[in-house]
């Protein structure tokens, strides 16, 4: 079975800290994602890698940033968090094979900025 | 940017009776899945219909696809309670990058 991992189910940080969310998968799955939750707005993507060291902007990067220097992990780093950016945080994983389009998701942060 | 649209928000049932959604998008797409969410937790992958597709079956699940009126229906046959969770269309436009809805909410009573 496809594992994606994220280091923390919930956690709570004040306003102006660096947080450091992290993922891991086990499919040597080339493409990774970072994704924000929010209530009535679905999933809204945030940033996304094709490959190692690769990093593309999503829809919402304003205040995000990124690093994958390996392959199985990809870190989303808010550099100075702020209480708009409280919200549940989906990773996912999935292959650039042509027949291959699912997403294998993590079970997700939930992020309380105070 | 957002593409999919789910309706309705929200949808209660009893049990053993079927429930349908369905997914409105706007621009044209490769493939489009269905994610089931429990609540809390990550998305799972539910199905996936190609753009040349019309309908798919995987179990208890039927999916529709009308590409000239970019909408989707989601059909879960004789619902159980464990079917409760949120459901999510997701389009894909050939670049393996997905656009979520809002997903709806299925609620399924014993």
């Amino acid at each position: 079975d496809v594992k994606v991992t994220q280091s923390s189910r919930y956690l709570v940080k004040r306003t102006g800290e660096k947080v450091f969310l992290e993922c891991v998968q086990d499919m040597d799955h080339e493409n990774m994602f970072w994704y924000r939750q929010d209530p009535g707005l679905g999933l809204r993507l945030i940033y996304f890698s094709y490959d190692v060291k690769m990093k593309e902007k999503g829809d919402i990067p304003e205040g995000y940033s990124v690093s994958r220097e390996k392959k199985e992990r990809f870190s989303l780093i808010l550099e100075s968090a702020s209480t708009n950016q409280t919200s549940m945080y989906l990773c996912a994983s999935g292959s650039l094979a042509s027949d291959s389009y699912e997403q294998y998701f993590g079970p997700g942060t939930r992020l309380t900025v105070t | 940017s957002q593409q999919g649209e789910e309706d309705p928000q929200a949808l209660s049932i009893q049990e053993g009776e079927n429930a349908t959604m369905n997914c409105s998008y706007k621009t044209s797409i490769n493939n489009l899945q269905w994610y089931r969410q429990n609540s809390g937790r990550g998305l799972v992958h539910l199905i996936l219909i190609r753009s040349n597709e019309r309908e798919k079956h995987s179990g208890r699940l039927r999916v529709t696809l009308d590409t000239s009126k970019k909408s989707s229906s989601l059909l879960i046959t004789a619902s159980r309670a464990a079917d409760t969770a949120s459901y999510f269309c997701a389009t894909d436009a050939n670049d393996y990058k997905l656009s979520f809805g809002a997903g709806t909410t299925v609620t399924v009573r014993a």
